[in-house]
């Protein structure tokens, strides 16, 4: 069954250092999404991507997320400077059309020290 | 805005007892889709059924089974015979149709199941 891939799965960095998490989405999918879980907490939305641009983003995603599609495969989540609270597990997904087959990696738990 | 509230923090059962999981949700929009993923100790979402709002069947697969009402916004999942490998928590979450281009999915809080042997 496809997989959506991310990369790392753990990663520690120090307050204030960039960040990127990568993702690889299901090769036929269109719709590409990142959420996010603070531990012990729901999953929240942070942004969509459709069409090489933000469809929609949430009031998590401030100025310090980006994110980008750079080749045909990857697409990325950067933190400009993370600070402690960005500690979470980071998940990627990918839809066909938005609603079938809305599939999400395994994870990547980012931890700032 | 939409909102999905689960009630239960945590259910704890003994094994082979039926466990039922509730589910209330908000919406504006006549079109929708409600999901339930499984998240287990190793942390991943495992996707288990996707349902749109005009379809309002119950459905069963395998041990598990699904009741939706529109009438009261619920969208219950029940666990039959529950083994300790169930153990995890369980989300609700609904997607908004004709939203901006990929419709976010929002979650609720979850509902850590502990199934014991």
């Amino acid at each position: 069954e496809p997989e959506v891939t991310q990369t790392p799965s753990h990663q520690v960095t120090q307050m204030g250092q960039e960040v990127i998490l990568r993702c690889v989405p299901i090769s036929n999918h269109l719709y590409f999404y990142w959420y996010r879980q603070i531990l012990g907490q729901k999953v929240e939305f942070l942004v969509s991507f459709y069409n090489n641009e933000i469809s929609e983003k949430s009031e998590i995603f401030d100025d310090q997320f980006s994110v980008e599609r750079p080749d045909g495969s990857n697409f990325t989540l950067k933190i400009r400077s993370t600070k402690l609270e960005d500690s979470a597990m980071y998940f990627c997904a990918s839809t066909r059309d938005g609603f079938y087959g809305y599939t999400f990696g395994s994870g990547t738990r980012l931890t700032v020290v | 805005a939409q909102k999905v509230t689960q009630a239960q923090t945590e259910i704890s059962v003994v094994e082979k007892e039926d466990v039922t999981l509730d589910c209330v949700y908000e919406t504006r929009d006549t079109t929708y889709y409600l999901f339930w993923y499984k998240q287990p100790p190793s942390g991943e979402l495992v996707f288990l059924i996707r349902r749109n709002s005009f379809d309002e069947q119950n459905e069963i697969s395998g041990r598990y089974s699904w009741n939706f009402q529109k009438s009261t916004s619920s969208f219950n999942f029940t666990i039959t015979a529950s083994q300790v490998v169930d153990s995890a928590v369980y989300f609700c979450a609904l997607s908004e149709v004709g939203g901006a281009a990929g419709n976010k999915l929002t979650f609720g809080g979850g509902t850590r199941v502990l199934v014991k042997p």
